[in-house]
């Protein structure tokens, strides 16, 4: 069984310091992991993903994650916050060999960015 | 390219009552899959349609259904409501990489 825990249920960090939202998973396969954005009353955005090829993935909007098979972690970073980045933020797991539309979500942090 | 539009945004039910939600995919998208998003318990997967068929589906009562037209629009179908389903339901289309509608907001009084 997969699933997905996000180790922070709120992270508070001033604007232009650093972001890192943690997460951890458990999968019995090679994973497609994924982050996903929730703006205050709006649908999901996609940041970045990661099926396998280069471990440090580059998202949108200056978000990276690093895959790290021997930690079983997906960690999200961005070097300096913006006021537009305070959301909910998604970590998601989905199992490689079904390609349908069946992902594992973790419980999300909500991302506070101070002036 | 148009995104995922789901209707409609917002609507209120009373317990008992069933309610359907619509969901239009990206064009060319053969694939709509349905979450429902509460404070309590998270985004919980319930159903996913591919081509017409159910392909997968999650740990949800019979109360809730869906179906998917020839064009790839999707509506779900909830019925004998209970309070414990006021959530905001979101519809995503494509297959690995989803892409999310902004949802429908139902409470149910």
């Amino acid at each position: 069984a997969q699933s997905v825990t996000q180790l922070d249920s709120h992270v508070s960090v001033s604007e232009g310091t650093p972001v890192l939202l943690r997460c951890n998973y458990s999968s019995s396969y090679s994973p497609s992991l994924f982050w996903y954005v929730q703006h205050p009353n709006k649908g999901l955005q996609l940041l970045l993903k990661y099926t396998s090829a280069a471990t440090l993935v580059k998202g949108i909007n200056g978000f990276e994650a690093e895959f790290k098979k021997s930690e079983t972690s997906f960690h999200l970073t961005k070097p300096s916050a913006h006021m537009s980045d305070a959301a909910e933020y998604f970590c998601v797991v989905s199992d490689p060999y079904n390609q349908g539309g069946k992902l594992i979500f973790g419980q999300g942090t909500e991302l506070s960015v101070k002036p | 390219k148009a995104g995922v539009t789901q209707t409609p945004r917002y609507l209120i039910k009373t317990r008992g009552q069933q309610v359907t939600l619509s969901c239009s995919p990206i064009s060319g998208h053969r694939s709509v899959s349905w979450y429902q998003q509460t404070p309590g318990q998270g985004l919980q997967f319930l159903f996913e349609y591919f081509s017409e068929t159910q392909r997968n589906k999650g740990n949800f009562p019979g109360r809730f259904s869906g179906r998917q037209f020839s064009n790839s629009r999707s509506e779900m179908n909830v019925s004998t409501l209970e309070l414990g389903d006021s959530a905001l339901y979101l519809c995503a289309s494509g297959s690995g990489e989803l892409f999310f509608g902004e949802g429908s907001r139902l409470t149910v009084l």
